[in-house]
C-alpha cells in the first residue's frame, strides 16, 4: 500500500527555522516525484514546488523560490521542506503529493503538517 | 503561466441532483492534461479524474469529468450526501508542476 507519512504539527516563532518531512512506502521511492503543496487557512491550494528524489532535480513554483528549500534523502525514502526564517504568513497546512512524472497528475498525498507561526 | 478559474464559487443542491463544476484555463491546456480533485473538511484532497475524463481508481461512475482546450468540466450525476466537498482542478501540462484552480464548494442546500 502507498503511503505518504508527514511528520506531525509544529508551532514556531517568527525568524525561527523549520524543517518538515514526508517518508514514501509502499513504492518505489526513487522513481516519482514529490511535490509540497501549501494550503492556507481557509484557502485554496497552491504548489510550491517538487522533487525527483532519484537525482534530486529540484523545481520551484516561481512564488515560492528563494522562500523555501526541497531537499530528498532516497536511503531513507523521505522528502523535506524547509525554511531558513519564518514569518507568520507561513503559516498554513501543508501537503506532501506523489506524482509519476514531473507533467502529472497527483496519485497520493500525505496526511498533512500544520504549521503555525505565531509570536 | 496557466491561470484556471472554476465557477461558481459555490453551488449549493440537494442530494439525488446533478452538479455541474466548471474549470476554464488563460490558454489551451496541452494534451487535457487536467485534473479534478475532491477535498472534505479536515481531509488531504483526493484524485478524482485525470487526463480530463479518466476516473481514477475507485471513484464512483456518477463523477465524469469533459473538455479541452480552455473549457472543462466535472459532473456528479446523482448527488450523494458524502460528495458534498470543495472541489480543484489542475492544470499539469505546463510549467511544472502545474496550477490548481481557486475550487467550487458544493454545498447542502
Amino acid at each position: 500500500e502507498v503511503q505518504l507519512v508527514q511528520s506531525g504539527a509544529e508551532v514556531k516563532k517568527p525568524g525561527e527555522s523549520l524543517k518538515i518531512s514526508c517518508k514514501g512506502s509502499g513504492y518505489s521511492f526513487t522513481s516519482y516525484w514529490i511535490g509540497w503543496v501549501r494550503q492556507m487557512p481557509g484557502k485554496g491550494l497552491e504548489w510550491m514546488g517538487i522533487i525527483y528524489p532519484g537525482d534530486s532535480d529540484t523545481r520551484y513554483s516561481p512564488s515560492f523560490q528563494g522562500q523555501v528549500t526541497i531537499s530528498a534523502d532516497k536511503s531513507i525514502s523521505t522528502a523535506y521542506l524547509q525554511w531558513s526564517s519564518l514569518k507568520a504568513s507561513d503559516t498554513a497546512m501543508y501537503y506532501c503529493a506523489r506524482q509519476v512524472d514531473i507533467v502529472a497528475y497527483v496519485d497520493y498525498w500525505g496526511q498533512g503538517t500544520l504549521v503555525t507561526v505565531s509570536s | 503561466e496557466i491561470v484556471l478559474t472554476q465557477s461558481p464559487g459555490t453551488l449549493s443542491l440537494s442530494p439525488g441532483e446533478r452538479a455541474t463544476l466548471s474549470c476554464r484555463a488563460s490558454q489551451s491546456v496541452s494534451s487535457s492534461y487536467l485534473a479534478w480533485y475532491q477535498q472534505k473538511p479536515g481531509q488531504a484532497p483526493r484524485l478524482l479524474i485525470y487526463g480530463a475524463s479518466s476516473r481514477a481508481t475507485g471513484i464512483p461512475d456518477r463523477f465524469s469529468g469533459s473538455g479541452s482546450g480552455t473549457d472543462f468540466t466535472l459532473t456528479i450525476s446523482r448527488l450523494e450526501p458524502e460528495d458534498f466537498a470543495v472541489y480543484y482542478c489542475q492544470q499539469y501540462g505546463s510549467s511544472p508542476p502545474g496550477s490548481f484552480g481557486q475550487g467550487t464548494k458544493l454545498e447542502i442546500k
